[in-house]
């Protein structure tokens, strides 16, 4: 069966340091969406695109986000200019037709 | 403001005993709500929609729109049933509004 992945599975930067966390979304999926779990907190949505752009964003996905699918299989979120508070669990996930959103594994991200 | 609430972080019972998950919401609109369930070192997965009305792995959820209420419900717990349960409201778009989680623990 089809999986959305996700690469690193943990990433540890400085603070200040840019990222981009990776996702292979499902092949013939075409909503994408990144969220993101703070220890002990709930699972929040930050972003999602479609059909090459944002569709819709939080108020978490400031300037300091962005999002590209840079071919036709990646989904990558990009962090500018890490805080510790971003420190957090990030999961991807892609919808087809229906309504069911396919949760990647999760890029733990460890600001230092 | 859309907000899912979840107010038990965990929830501990014996193989056998029923299981009530608590979820409340809170959304001006039509809601559509879901169950997500996380295994151990398991990704998030689809457990319920409201919609369907199904039942899966012995659960159920019924939206009940008065009490703003979608609690998720087994007669009879199994110990592969440990986990952490997410309700999820879908908002006006298609994302995600996430309750904080309740950790199931059935123990024999």
């Amino acid at each position: 069966e089809p999986e959305v992945t996700q690469t690193p599975s943990h990433q540890v930067t400085q603070m200040g340091q840019e990222v981009i966390l990776r996702c292979v979304p499902i092949s013939n999926h075409l909503y994408f969406y990144w969220y993101r779990q703070i220890l002990g907190q709930k699972v929040e949505f930050l972003v999602s695109f479609y059909n090459n752009e944002i569709s819709e964003k939080s108020e978490i996905f400031d300037d300091q986000f962005s999002v590209e699918r840079p071919d036709g299989s990646n989904f990558t979120l990009k962090i500018r200019s890490t805080k510790l508070e971003d420190s957090a669990m990030y999961f991807c996930a892609s919808r087809g037709p229906s309504y069911e959103q396919y949760f990647g594994p999760g890029t733990r991200l460890t600001v230092t | 403001a859309q907000r899912v609430t979840q107010p038990e972080k965990l929830l501990s019972v014996f193989k056998g005993a029923p299981v009530e998950l608590k979820c409340n919401y809170s959304y001006s609109g039509s809601p559509e709500l879901f169950w997500y369930v996380q295994y151990s070192r398991q990704r998030l997965q689809l457990l319920l929609r409201h919609i369907s009305r199904e039942s899966i792995k012995g659960f159920t959820a019924d939206l009940n729109k008065g009490e703003t209420s979608f609690h998720l419900k087994k007669p009879f717990a199994q110990e592969e049933d440990s986990a952490m349960y997410y309700c999820a409201l879908r908002q006006a778009g298609t994302a995600l509004i996430f309750g904080k989680g309740t950790t199931l623990s059935v123990s024999s």
